[in-house]
């Protein structure tokens, strides 16, 4: 099985900064990867699919990068909107999560 | 509209059985892959398990492997999910999700609300 890692578990942040989260994979997944992000109640919404392409609908501010094994998500400013939890997701063989990244007002 | 209902979910005794459905609608359902996501309480997601569009590729987690099966039926645009041999740690919201290509290989762009699933004695 792939193993996904991101980090921070955690992240503190204020309306309008600049925030970055990481995807670690235990093996090379090209550019198989996605990016969700859920809020309390709710389903998993994607927003980035083959690492860097932006699903429809999705805002410009949102971006995502990296290629192999490790990959970015970055929220270039922060609207309130954007508050929730994200996941990564390889989809190379099978597929499966990284354990999320909670993004929280400061 | 893309809408995926699931059903099924109930409070289960550990090591009894049950199934899950997930009835599609709004989109070809014969023609893209389904999985099976969950979701335990406070935690985060776990992919479960997946079928391409003709049934011809089926995958599991490994901390389902050999208890829950998978299968669909193009004609009732429908998905379900076998689970026996059921745990405390299979206790969770159960997503039905639909992938954006035929195979496996691909993200999810569409998710159902989801069914609860307790295992409980």
């Amino acid at each position: 099985d792939i193993q996904m890692t991101q980090s921070p578990p955690t992240l503190s942040a204020s309306v309008g900064d600049r925030v970055t989260i990481t995807c670690r994979a235990s093996q090379s997944i090209s550019s198989w990867l996605a990016w969700y992000q859920q809020k309390p109640g709710k389903a998993p919404k994607l927003l980035i699919y083959k690492a860097s392409i932006l699903e429809s609908g999705v805002p410009s501010r949102f971006s995502g990068s990296g290629s192999g094994t490790e990959f970015t998500l970055t929220i270039s400013s922060l609207q309130p909107d954007d508050f929730a939890t994200y996941y990564c997701q390889q989809y190379d063989i099978y597929s499966s999560f990284g354990q999320g990244t909670k993004l929280e007002i400061k | 509209e893309v809408q995926l209902v699931e059903s099924g979910g109930d409070l289960v005794q550990p090591g009894r059985s049950l199934r899950l459905s997930c009835v599609a609608s709004g989109f070809a359902f014969d023609d893209f892959a389904v999985h099976w996501v969950r979701q335990a309480p406070g935690k985060g997601l776990e992919w479960v398990s997946g079928i391409s569009f003709n049934s011809g590729v089926i995958g599991f987690a490994d901390s389902v492997k050999g208890r829950f099966t998978i299968s669909r039926d193009n004609a009732k645009n429908s998905l379900y999910l076998q689970m026996n041999d059921l745990r405390a740690e299979d206790m969770a919201l159960y997503y039905c999700a639909k992938s954006s290509r035929q195979w496996l290989d691909a993200p999810f762009d569409y998710w159902g609300q989801g069914t609860l699933v307790t295992v409980a004695s």
